[in-house]
């Protein structure tokens, strides 16, 4: 099974600063159709789990573009431009080149 | 729109069954594969099982293989998981998803307690 470790596991962030959250996997993502399947959630209080980013930088609909994805093979990181109030939650990466799907252990974001 | 809802949870004794449905609306069901993953109380995401659009792919985490069973129906849109054998450490919220996990459903609370 392919292991997702997210760095770090929590963080406290002043408003309108910025946030990164590290993801690496302990195989490539990079699948042979050239695609790299690297997703990242954020989980609010509460609610399942939100998609922002899939395939590594590709934002899902309606979420903000302060929110940016980047990497390639096993490195990818999450990053937030200015933190916003409502940005708190748990932010997970998650493979999908398996059909068994692994996720990091979650990064837990509050604000200061 | 995309719904995914998810039914079939309760309080369950140890060593009892439950099975979950999952019915799926605002998309092609069986142009996809789909997931159940699950969440224990405070704890992170955890995939239990996985389906392909034709049943023809089917794959289960080591913590459930041989205890839970994941099935489809296309013609009824409609996901299920059928456990067997339930444990205490099998209490969890759980979660259907769609395809690559861009969709997922509210959730169903497992509870195994005696």
């Amino acid at each position: 099974d392919i292991v997702m470790t997210q760095t770090p596991l929590s963080l406290s962030v002043t408003p309108g600063q910025p946030a990164s959250i590290s993801c690496k996997s302990s195989q490539s993502l990079l699948h042979s159709d050239g695609k790299t399947y690297l997703y990242w959630y954020l989980q609010k209080p509460g609610q399942p789990p939100q998609l922002l980013i899939y395939e590594v930088s590709k934002r899902s609909s309606g979420v903000p573009d302060r929110f940016s994805g980047s990497g390639s093979g096993t490195d990818f990181t999450l990053k937030i431009s200015r933190v916003e109030a409502e940005d708190v939650g748990v932010y997970y990466c998650m493979q999908s080149i398996q059909f068994l799907w692994t996720f990091g252990q979650g990064t837990k974001v509050e604000i200061k | 729109e995309v719904q995914l809802v998810e039914s079939g949870g309760g309080l369950v004794q140890p060593g009892r069954s439950l099975r979950l449905s999952c019915v799926a609306s605002g998309f092609t069901f069986d142009d996809y594969a789909m997931h159940w993953v699950r969440q224990a109380p405070g704890k992170g995401l955890e995939w239990v099982s996985g389906i392909s659009w034709s049943s023809g792919r089917i794959g289960y985490a080591d913590s459930v293989k041989g205890r839970f069973t994941i099935s489809r129906d296309n013609a009824k849109n409609s996901l299920y998981l059928q456990m067997n054998s339930l444990r205490a450490e099998d209490t969890a919220l759980y979660y259907c998803a769609k395809g690559l996990g861009d969709y997922w459903g509210q959730g169903t609370l497992v509870t195994v307690s005696s």
